[in-house]
């Protein structure tokens, strides 16, 4: 089935530093999604996003929806160790009432204290 | 705030046994999703309800079947169990348009996961 493009796949940075990942997608999207998963846990919605330019903070967490409407952003800055987990994107194609979100494959994000 | 509640949290299952998880929605929420995640993937759709009807169908093999009740929880049942079938299970759900609170249908929100290991 359709998959969102995310990247990187994993990241390996210092506690302090500035994360950016990003989602694009072949077609456009209406709704972007981010999450974050911890081991074991189900993912929590970090961060929804509806509209083409749109940029949303979320305490240290930033996301944009792109202008294209074909992408997305998720920034962490100031980075601390609770931020290890898996971040996905998901999205919502512009098309019909169907509910059903479209996923990437992740990003994990590793800190070192 | 309610969060989404799934039982049992852990169940461990023969080959060729059957299993039924349950979900519990957030309270006024119309839509459930059931997942299932192997080990370093994403989250895999199963299937869907909106209104206790089956809205859309994902990768969910013909073993496996689910409902949703009329007071919204969902029930998955799973039979003839293969190894293969182990992995972390989540349901989520989602609700109406709510303006004041800024959400929309399509904002999932996923309970804590049901572990099944199959031996």
């Amino acid at each position: 089935g359709q998959q969102l493009n995310q990247s990187p796949q994993s990241m390996f940075i210092q506690e302090g530093e500035d994360v950016s990942m990003n989602c694009t997608s072949s077609s456009i999207f209406n709704t972007w999604l981010w999450y974050k998963q911890e081991p074991g846990e189900g993912p929590v919605l970090l961060i929804a996003l509806y509209k083409a330019g749109e940029l949303t903070s979320n305490g240290r967490l930033t996301a944009q929806f792109g202008i294209t409407r074909k992408d997305s952003f998720l920034n962490i800055s100031a980075s601390i160790p609770s931020d290890v987990g898996i971040y996905f994107c998901a999205g919502h194609p512009n098309a019909g009432n169907n509910r059903k979100l479209i996923w990437g494959l992740g990003t994990s994000l590793a800190v070192n204290p | 705030a309610a969060g989404v509640i799934q039982s049992p949290r852990h169940l461990i299952k023969e080959k060729r046994e059957t299993a039924t998880l349950k979900c519990y929605p957030i309270p006024r929420h119309d839509t459930v999703y059931w997942y299932q995640q192997g080990p370093g993937q994403d989250p895999q759709f199963l299937i869907s309800f909106y209104e206790k009807m089956q809205s859309d169908k994902g990768s969910i093999p013909d073993r496996f079947s689910a409902q949703q009740f009329s007071d919204y929880h969902s029930e998955l049942n799973m039979s003839s169990l293969e190894l293969g079938d182990s992995a972390l299970y989540f349901c989520a759900s989602s609700g109406f348009q709510d303006l004041g609170a800024g959400t929309t249908p399509h904002e999932q929100y996923f309970g804590p996961g049901t572990r099944l290991t199959v031996t």
